[in-house]
């Protein structure tokens, strides 16, 4: 499959500071970023997404950004609180658009 | 809702038994996912269908089978299990392509 790469695979920041994740992909057909959130031993559950036609997205303290030229994608968490502790997954559209390929995933903690 | 109900939550196999891990949604959605979790990897697509009668194969789908009979079921087969298959397995669905997956509990599969 196409190659989602995420980086850090690890992040500890302090609380109230701000995190960014960094996700690249090699498909230039990919449309659609959505960001997942998964605690321990929980499901993956949608955090925010963002659509190929729109270059950044924020909801609250979580915001996403698109750059489609260089093909890489971020998710910014501001005033970090010890509850945003958590493996964050990116992902992109497959280019046959029916299913996403995941990044491995980033573990942040947030320490008070 | 319940959204997505996956059964059985935890499994212990022996080697070359079978199984099937069961997975029902109950918000209508068309295109249903399978994908399996290992230990700080990211999620790996092994099935998917985009409707009660079609199914295709995503980037890990060698030992495993689905069936599509209906809207709410996408069922996944282990024929002959192996230790390689010992995962943590999420069943998602979504209204369309492109659109948020929502994920079950997941199950989680030991074969010993």
């Amino acid at each position: 499959g196409e190659n989602v790469e995420q980086h850090p695979s690890t992040l500890s920041v302090q609380e109230g500071d701000s995190a960014v994740i960094k996700c690249t992909y090699s498909d230039s057909a990919s449309n659609y970023f959505p960001w997942y959130k998964q605690e321990l031993g929980k499901r993956p559950q949608l955090i925010i997404d963002i659509r190929s036609n729109v270059g950044e997205k924020k909801d609250q303290r979580i915001a996403v950004t698109l750059n489609k030229t260089a093909k890489h994608f971020s998710l910014h968490i501001t005033e970090t609180q010890p509850e945003d502790s958590a493996v964050y997954f990116c992902a992109a559209s497959m280019n046959s658009g029916y299913a996403l390929n995941f990044g491995k995933g980033t573990s942040l903690l947030v320490t008070p | 809702n319940a959204g997505v109900t996956q059964t059985p939550k935890f499994r212990i196999l022996k080697i070359g038994q079978s199984m099937t891990l069961q997975c029902t949604q109950d918000m209508n959605h068309n295109y249903m996912y399978w994908y399996r979790q290992d230990p700080g990897m990211g999620l790996k697509l092994i099935y998917y269908s985009v409707g009660a009668g079609i199914t295709d194969k995503g980037e890990v789908p060698n030992g495993y089978n689905v069936s599509r009979s209906t809207t709410e079921d996408f069922p996944l087969r282990l024929e002959l299990a192996a230790p390689s298959q010992t995962s943590v397995y999420f069943c998602a669905s979504s209204d369309s392509y492109n659109q948020p997956q929502h994920f079950g509990d997941g199950t989680r599969l030991s074969i010993l």
